[in-house]
């Protein structure tokens, strides 16, 4: 129940495209979710993150769409550009009594090559 | 801030030796975590401090790992004897203090260790 499910585990997608990465999860606590964007040989670093009580952030060219009844969310990158290939994680979070006393719960990872 | 400093970068080392990596977290922070991260498992909580007390051990795998924190500025993990399976690349992470879900952690650039 602690897991949060990440797809896919790679995309390629061309200069200029939208790439889209795909997370689920179950814990119902969950009211933070946070994605990450890590580049080679660094740690993840926050790009963008949303609470449950909106249903789209966005952020320049990224954007968090969540669909609570579905338990799910995502990240849309628009004119993806080569500078934002690196490997994205998404991430879940509930609050201290929600059993995991705030800690981050990871996704896989999705490694993103963006096609010049 | 030079944020998040860890030592050593790459650590090879044969299988039996003990292995310590360290952490200076970020000053002013007052959570800091220890992640692992595989191709398999993704990034993997290990434990986390509070005010340099552990709040969360639970992802410690066995008892061949242990981390301490003997002040706000310093932190270590040790892996007694380290085994192949070990290998990694483990993170240190902190953030201002855990009391939200929603406090954003910052991460170090990683401890690439291998275990022959």
């Amino acid at each position: 129940q602690q897991q949060v499910k990440q797809s896919p585990q790679s995309l390629i997608v061309q200069k200029g495209g939208i790439s889209i990465i795909n997370c689920a999860y179950e814990n119902t606590a969950f009211d933070y979710f946070p994605w990450y964007q890590q580049f080679p040989g660094k740690g993840p670093a926050l790009l963008i993150a949303i609470r449950p009580d909106v249903s789209e952030k966005k952020e320049g060219r990224f954007t968090i769409s969540f669909n609570k009844s579905a338990k799910q969310f995502s990240l849309h990158i628009m004119d993806s550009q080569p500078g934002d290939s690196a490997t994205y994680f998404c991430a879940a979070s509930a609050n201290w009594d929600g059993g995991s006393q705030g800690n981050l719960i990871f996704g896989k990872g999705t490694k993103l090559s963006v096609k010049p | 801030d030079a944020g998040v400093i860890q030592s050593p970068r790459h650590e090879v080392t044969e299988m039996g030796q003990e292995v310590t990596l360290r952490c200076k977290p970020i000053s002013g922070h007052n959570s800091l975590f220890w992640y692992r991260q595989t191709m398999m498992r993704g990034l993997e909580l290990l434990i986390y401090f509070n005010n340099n007390v552990p709040i969360d051990d639970s992802g410690m795998p066995e008892d061949r790992f242990s981390a301490k924190m003997p002040n706000a500025s310093f932190s270590t993990l040790k892996i007694q004897p380290s085994e192949p399976r070990d290998s990694a690349v483990y993170f240190c992470a902190s953030s201002p203090l855990q009391r939200s879900s929603t406090d954003t952690q910052y991460f170090g650039p990683g401890t690439r260790l291998t275990v022959l």
